[in-house]
């Protein structure tokens, strides 16, 4: 049984630029969240999709964006790029009710 | 927004020996959850936590859900080798709101 897929592993852009972040929910799940992590803190709520809506958003500017499919699957987009962006991008997904959310592995972004 | 901070930042423990860890928060939380994260991977459910006072183990792990709710502890007994890594403490409201609130973390390091 698949866990949470998240593509790219690693990325590297340069400031200014725009990047497009992937995620498969574990199966049977239906709601995806995304969080940043920086380096050596805890991971940061950016927000949450459910029936292809956001449902809530965390304290992030509208340079951040995303999207989930009709098969339950999320992109999470960051333009304009800043050199503060670089972080540990997270995907997790659940059922949607109270509890735990199972994380993917997340894609290394460094901004330059 | 909320502020989860926990505590000790780090930990150097013998192998063996048993380890304690707790989380405090501003604010209330339903559902408060633990953790850990190993070096480039995503962040690992062990305990979930539903209820006020709530005591709940999964193996050699003990968390429980403050009284207050605003607060809660885990335990590792026996520490072994591949306890290593960072434990993140969540907070959960779910009215609504069904987002991760993460502590600081704690590092533990098991010393063979």
């Amino acid at each position: 049984d698949a866990g949470v897929t998240q593509s790219p592993t690693h990325l590297i852009k340069t400031r200014g630029q725009q990047v497009t972040l992937r995620c498969s929910p574990k199966s049977g799940h239906d709601t995806v969240s995304w969080y940043q992590q920086a380096l050596g803190q805890g991971p940061q709520f950016i927000f949450q999709y459910y029936e292809e809506e956001e449902r809530q958003r965390g304290n992030f500017p509208d340079r951040f964006s995303g999207h989930q499919f009709p098969n339950y699957s999320s992109e999470l987009n960051v333009n304009a790029l800043l050199l503060g962006d670089s972080a540990l991008y997270l995907c997790a997904s659940s059922l949607g009710g109270p509890g735990g959310y199972t994380f993917g592995s997340g894609t290394r972004l460094t901004v330059v | 927004g909320q502020q989860l901070n926990q505590s000790p930042q780090s930990m150097f423990i013998q192998e063996g020996e048993d380890v304690s860890m707790n989380c405090t928060s501003s604010s209330i939380f339903n559902t408060w959850l633990w953790y850990k994260q190993d070096p480039g991977e995503g962040p690992v459910l062990l305990i979930a936590l539903y209820k006020a006072g709530e005591l709940t183990s999964n193996g050699r792990l003990t968390a429980q859900f403050g009284i207050t709710r605003k607060d809660s502890f885990l335990n590792i007994s026996a520490s072994i080798p591949s306890d290593v890594g960072i434990y993140f403490c969540a907070g959960q409201l779910y009215t609504g709101a069904n987002n991760l609130f993460f502590g600081t973390g704690t590092r533990l390091t098991v010393i063979p």
